[in-house]
């Protein structure tokens, strides 16, 4: 079974540009999430999808970022317009879903490195 | 707000020996919480952790949770070099939150 996968694996951008990171999670898995990692600090939580409805977007930075999910397959991320502080590596992740208030693991893709200059 | 805290942040050893990486944790409403290894690109995962005191195991690693303590250990026992990775911990928080809390991660080295 294919896990996550995300394209690019790296992507060096100017400031004021814009990209967009693509992520195609486990086949079936209804719940999607993305996650940061900038250097020298852990991995935070950007938001999290189920199917392609927004179910939490609480750690997402600013409005620069604009996440969607068409369809409830691949999920992109676009970051428009990008800054410095923007860069680092860019995680997905899915999940199978079960009942609502429990939990169930979370299976990551290799991630993008994002560097904005 | 959320925390999670792993420590050591590194770690070398030499081969054949055995370690223990830890996690404590500061969570509101804690549910459960989660191991992964990441050594080049994605983090895999390890062992999801919900009960205190049951212990998790597959091969030479272990893990078990203490609630009342709130914290984590993973063990790797007769350590090999296809070990040396960075351990993250994760904790699962929140009343119908599905976000996970990380750590910074321990990096082990296992020198030949």
């Amino acid at each position: 079974e294919a896990g996550v996968t995300q394209f690019p694996s790296h992507s060096v951008i100017e400031k004021g540009q814009t990209v967009t990171l693509r992520c195609d999670p486990i086949s079936g898995h209804d719940n999607l999430y993305w996650y940061r990692r900038v250097m020298g600090k852990e991995i935070k939580f950007l938001l999290h999808f189920v199917k392609e409805s927004k179910q939490d977007e609480s750690g997402m930075p600013n409005n620069r970022f604009l996440a969607e999910r068409t369809g409830g397959t691949y999920s992109t991320l676009k970051v428009q317009p990008a800054e410095l502080e923007d860069s680092g590596v860019y995680f997905c992740a899915s999940s199978q879903g079960t009942a609502w208030g429990s939990t169930d693991t979370q299976y990551f893709g290799p991630g993008t490195r994002l560097t904005v200059l | 707000e959320d925390k999670v805290v792993q420590s050591p942040l590194s770690l070398v050893v030499h081969e054949g020996d055995t370690v223990t990486l830890n996690c404590s944790y500061e969570v509101t409403n804690f549910r459960s919480l989660l191991w992964y290894k990441q050594e080049k690109k994605a983090p895999t995962f390890l062992f999801m952790l919900t009960s205190s005191g049951i212990e998790k195991k597959s091969g030479r690693l272990s893990s078990i949770l203490d609630k009342k303590e709130l914290f984590s250990i993973l063990n790797i026992t007769a350590t090999q070099t296809g070990d040396s990775a960075i351990y993250l911990c994760a904790a699962y928080s929140g009343a119908g939150s599905y976000q996970l809390t990380f750590g910074k991660g321990t990096k082990l080295s296992v020198i030949p």
